[in-house]
């Protein structure tokens, strides 16, 4: 089975300073890493996604993330935030084979401020 | 092209009623999910539909089913609820056979059980 775990429940920044979102995930299979954001009030939606080759991908809204296969880390960052990013981030994977569902993590909340 | 969505947006029940959800995918996309996220928590997979057969179920009771119609439109069922059924249900649809199968959700159903 998989599992996600996010380490931060929350994240407080200042606007424009940068920010790393942490999760970790454990899977005896290969999987698929996807990350999410859901604003108030909202259902979620995808920021970036990785599926193989290079290990950084770049997603929407000047996120990304690096996929880091030998600590079993797949982390987001931001270079510099904006009050709008304020939202829950979640993280999530699925195996790669088969049947395929998502799993997540119990989301980090970024919370920036002026 | 439109999203995912998702009908009614609110709902109010009280316990032993039953209730029914509604999801329209994307167009083009044949596979449906379900997933519960109870207030503070990441997203749990309910149910998935691939060309209105069953593909895999979450660990939910019996009182929840569900079903997917020849348009891939899809419902989800909960009988005799619990006021721990209170969640934001969320559908998200996908495209089976492109390999990474990459989920898309829609707003979400806001469930309240009194």
């Amino acid at each position: 089975a998989q599992s996600v775990t996010q380490l931060d429940s929350q994240v407080p920044v200042f606007e424009e300073a940068p920010v790393e979102l942490r999760c970790n995930y454990s899977s005896s299979v290969s999987v698929y890493l996807f990350w999410y954001v859901q604003y108030p009030n909202q259902g979620l939606q995808l920021l970036l996604k990785y599926l193989s080759g290079s290990t950084l991908v770049k997603g929407i809204n000047g996120f990304e993330a690096e996929f880091n296969k030998s600590q079993t880390s797949f982390h987001l960052r931001k270079p510099s935030v904006h009050i709008s990013d304020t939202a829950e981030y979640f993280c999530a994977v699925k195996k790669n084979t088969g049947f395929q569902k998502l799993v997540f993590g119990t989301g980090t909340r970024l919370l920036v401020s002026p | 092209d439109a999203g995912v969505t998702q009908s009614p947006t609110h709902l109010i029940k009280t316990r032993g009623q039953q209730v029914t959800l509604r999801c329209s995918p994307i167009s083009g996309h044949k596979s449906v999910s379900w997933y519960q996220q109870v207030l503070g928590q990441g997203p749990q997979f309910i149910f998935q539909y691939y060309e209105k057969e069953e593909r895999g179920r979450g660990n939910f009771p019996d009182r929840f089913s569900a079903r997917q119609f020849p348009n891939y439109s899809s419902e989800l069922n909960v009988n005799a609820l619990l006021l721990g059924d209170s969640a934001l249900y969320l559908c998200a649809s996908s495209f089976p056979g492109t390999g990474e199968e990459t989920q898309y959700f829609g707003p979400g159903t806001r469930l309240l059980v009194l």
